[in-house]
């Protein structure tokens, strides 16, 4: 089993509409998690944090279930501009390493 | 301003030479890493910094090499040996213990083997 998993997509959604995905991670002892986005081609940066009571910024909200492990990330009022590859990545406190999700694909269509 | 710098934005190898890939920050973090992407997966972890003179292997190391002699440079050395170089290679930084901080990312090599 993937240490961090994500369903590759790709999801074409109209604009505006709500979208949600899910990650799952393997390793219980997991610390740390966060979205990032990456447009094609280029560097990923970071979306947010995702904090254990959940959290979100704008349009955008990020929960955490630890007892399932998994993470997810809802984008309300969908934009064009939120068509992008979004990555879920884990860490466990006190490693090096963060490990990314191979990142859901997604498309908004006007 | 602040920030990571990758070069050269496209890299062209022949079969059995090394290539190097620059990566310079001046953000005056400790950590730096190596990622590399292939299409359609996500970043895997080559070899990271977590202090000057010290680096550790990711976990697709083997290939590949670097240096930490300055602070805001982290090399990464592409050898003849890596067998499948093609790939959308990024740098970044973080300012603290990973996982607890944001990674900074540079803007990518395309390397590609001729």
């Amino acid at each position: 089993r993937k240490e961090v998993e994500q369903d590759p997509g790709p999801f074409n959604v109209p604009e505006g509409a709500t979208v949600a995905f899910n990650c799952t991670y393997s390793n219980s002892a997991s610390q740390s998690f966060f979205w990032y986005r990456q447009d094609c081609r280029k560097e990923p940066k970071l979306l947010m944090s995702v904090y254990s009571s959940g959290n979100e910024d704008g349009r955008f909200t990020a929960q955490l279930n630890r007892a399932s492990q998994y993470i997810s990330l809802l984008i309300r009022d969908s934009k064009l501009s939120d068509s992008a590859t979004y990555l879920c990545v884990v860490s466990n406190f006190g490693n090096e390493k963060l490990t990314f999700g191979t990142g859901t694909r997604l498309t908004i269509i006007p | 301003d602040g920030g990571i710098t990758q070069s050269p934005k496209y890299l062209f190898r022949k079969e059995g030479q090394n290539v190097t890939l620059s990566c310079e920050q001046n953000l005056n973090h400790d950590a730096m890493y190596w990622y590399r992407q292939d299409p359609g997966q996500g970043l895997r972890l080559i070899y990271y910094s977590q202090i000057v003179n010290d680096f550790q292997k990711g976990d697709i190391a083997e290939g590949y090499s670097v240096s930490r002699e300055k602070k805001e440079s982290f090399p990464l050395t592409v050898t003849s040996a890596q067998k499948n170089p093609t790939a959308f290679y990024l740098c970044a930084s973080s300012g603290g213990t990973l996982g607890a901080e944001k990674l900074f990312f540079g803007s990518g090599t395309q390397l590609s083997v001729l």
